[in-house]
Parts: structure tokens; C-alpha cells; sequence
């Protein structure tokens, strides 16, 4: 079954800081991996999606992730940090057996000022 | 806009009432996916659509719970005798047939007193 592992429940930056959020998948065939932001009571927001072209993905709102499978990630990042970034952020694999997505426990991103 | 709205957006009930959830996707022809989110976890799938076709149901939806998709439009979600571990949040996505991106509604967010 294919499944991904979020590291880090709260990960805390200051502004203008680098974003680090991690994420390993587990898949027996060649995973497809997205990124969702979700804010306060909303529902979720796409960021970005690998579906094994690039591995550098770039996303929305200045984000982007690399896919590497020799270490099963598929780590997000940010170069600078703004107080908007503040949000839950959840990894995800699509289970292309049954077209859903597996989600991780997900990262709540703290920006200070 | 992702494309998908969702009634109502908050839903307060007794013990052992029925509610019902409504899911609107901006087209018709599309898949159509459930999923619920307990607080401080990912979403988790519940059930999804490919036009009116239920073709998929996760252990997580109980003899309780039914979907339907009439005429591969809207979809329904119903929850009969509700508990309080049903509280949560209910998110609806759609994706297009030939995409595999999924889009999320805002979601309908249940409390069960």
C-alpha cells in the first residue's frame, strides 16, 4: 500500500527564513506526489504535483519541491518565509489503484514575526 | 476557485440525528470524491464517483453512511443515527476524468453534541 510520513507536526520560522517541510512516501510503483495547504477552516489548496517528469516541481505562492528516489522524499520548500505561509500543510500519494489520495498527519507551519 | 462548492459549511446535531451533506462540482463530467478529516489529521477517503457510478467505498463508511451522485452532478452524503466520533470536518474534490489533480471544496465541518 502506498503511504507517505510527514516529519514534524510544528515546524516554527521566522520571516524572511528558509521553509523546510518533510515528507517520505512508500510505493512499489513510481508515486505520484502532491502538496495541499489548507488555512483555518477552509478546505485544501493544491500547491504543487510530481507525476514523474521533472523532478524539481515548482508550485504556487513561491514553493516548489524536489522528488528524490534514491531517499524517498519529496521534501517542500520555500526560500523566504512570509507571514501569510502560516498553514497546515499536508503531503499526499495517489493511490492510482483506486485514484485517492493517501495523506500524511500533515505540519503546521508557524511564521513569526 | 477550485470549482466545487459545499453545504452548509457548518452542521451542529444531536446524537442519533440524521444530516445530510450537499457537494456541487462545476462540471458534470468528472470524478467525485468524499473524504473526512478528524482534527490534527489528514483527510481520510470515504467514497468516490465517476459520474453517477459509486465506485469505490472505504471500510471507514459505515452501514451508516450512504453517497449518491444522481444524474452525475451534485452528490449527497448522509449520515443516519449520528454518533459523536462522526464529528469532523467532510471534504468533497472533484478532478476532471483525464486529470488526476483533486480539487477541494471548502468542506462542511460537523459537530456532534
Amino acid at each position: 500500500a502506498q503511504s507517505v510520513t510527514q516529519l514534524g507536526s510544528h515546524v516554527s520560522v521566522s520571516e524572511g527564513a528558509l521553509v523546510l517541510l518533510r515528507c517520505n512516501y512508500s510505493s512499489s510503483v513510481p508515486p505520484y506526489l502532491f502538496w495541499y495547504v489548507q488555512y483555518p477552516n477552509q478546505g485544501l489548496q493544491l500547491l504543487l504535483k510530481y507525476t514523474s517528469a521533472a523532478t524539481l516541481v515548482k508550485g504556487i505562492n513561491g514553493f516548489e519541491a524536489e522528488f528524490k528516489k534514491s531517499e524517498t522524499s519529496f521534501h517542500l520548500t520555500k526560500p523566504s518565509a512570509h507571514m501569510s505561509d502560516a498553514a497546515e500543510y499536508f503531503c499526499a500519494v495517489l493511490n492510482t489503484g483506486f485514484q485517492k489520495l493517501v495523506f500524511g498527519t500533515g505540519t503546521r507551519l508557524l511564521v513569526s514575526p | 476557485d477550485t470549482g466545487v462548492s459545499q453545504d452548509p459549511r457548518h452542521k451542529i446535531t444531536k446524537r442519533g440525528q440524521n444530516v445530510t451533506f450537499r457537494c456541487d462540482p462545476i462540471s458534470e463530467h468528472n470524478r467525485l470524491y468524499w473524504y473526512r478529516q478528524t482534527l490534527g489529521q489528514g483527510p481520510e477517503f470515504l467514497t468516490y464517483f465517476q459520474n453517477e457510478a459509486q465506485l469505490e467505498k472505504s471500510r471507514l463508511l459505515s452501514d451508516r453512511f450512504s453517497a449518491e451522485r444522481p444524474k452525475g452532478s451534485f452528490s449527497t452524503l448522509e449520515i443516519q443515527r449520528t454518533e459523536q466520533g462522526d464529528s469532523a470536518m467532510y471534504l468533497c474534490a472533484r478532478t476532471i476524468l483525464s486529470g488526476d489533480e483533486q480539487f477541494f471544496g471548502p468542506g462542511t465541518r460537523l459537530t456532534v453534541l
